[in-house]
């Protein structure tokens, strides 16, 4: 079946600019997580919704990063007033949501701000 | 402090050269410990999960254990295509996020 998939595969912006990165979940998954992978880093987690809910917002870096999944199925990763240190590949995972189920990821949004 | 460290941090093999990865973890509570394997420009691709000390899991080339401090993956010759950054990361406590190490790129020559 469809995995995880992610639009746009890359977004170039300019500093101060606001970017909206898009996750669809593969069907039937209730829980979604944002990562984001710096060049040479493992993924280092932002956010995960369980349902439409945020459960654990504890890795987003500050109030500029906000996430949203209102029907409990496709997320949006909002980042307000870019900066160049926010430039890393953003990376969607989703899962069935029961303790230590797999997390399958999506090829990752690359955004670069200049 | 580091809670997922991953060695070495790239490894090149001959074809059907053996050897192994290493991810050790510091995390209290483990619930599982997963690892991936990530091409360049793609996301991380699922290869197993161990849930406790003893356990074993075998696809393919591949074999993963578990320690209660440590995993390792073995590669047992190992073919190009096996070329690729693998990833560890562990789930821990009331958490159901991912802490992951920073990878092993792994080249494997012909």
């Amino acid at each position: 079946g469809a995995g995880v998939s992610q639009t746009p595969s890359n977004k170039v912006t300019e500093k101060g600019k606001y970017v909206e990165l898009r996750c669809d979940p593969i069907s039937g998954h209730t829980a979604l997580y944002w990562y984001r992978q710096s060049l040479g880093q493992g993924p280092e987690f932002l956010i995960y919704f369980q349902g439409t809910g945020a459960a654990d917002d504890s890795g987003l870096p500050n109030d500029r990063f906000f996430a949203v999944r209102p029907e409990g199925s496709v997320s949006t990763l909002k980042i307000q007033r870019t900066e160049r240190g926010d430039s890393a590949v953003y990376l969607c995972a989703s899962s069935f949501g029961t303790p230590t189920d797999t997390q399958y990821f999506g090829p990752g949004t690359r955004l670069t701000v200049l | 402090e580091d809670q997922v460290t991953q060695s070495p941090e790239a490894l090149r093999l001959q074809e059907g050269e053996s050897s192994s990865l290493n991810c050790s973890y510091t995390v209290s509570g483990l619930r599982g410990l997963f690892w991936y394997r990530q091409d360049p420009g793609k996301g991380p691709e699922f290869l197993f999960t161990l849930y406790s000390a003893g356990e074993e899991k075998e696809k393919e080339r591949l074999k993963a254990t578990l320690t209660k401090k440590e995993s390792f993956l073995h590669i047992t010759a190992p073919k190009p295509e096996d070329s690729a950054t693998y990833l560890c990361a562990v789930q821990y406590g009331g958490y159901n996020k991912l802490i992951f190490g920073a990878g092993t790129r792994l080249a494997v020559h012909p």
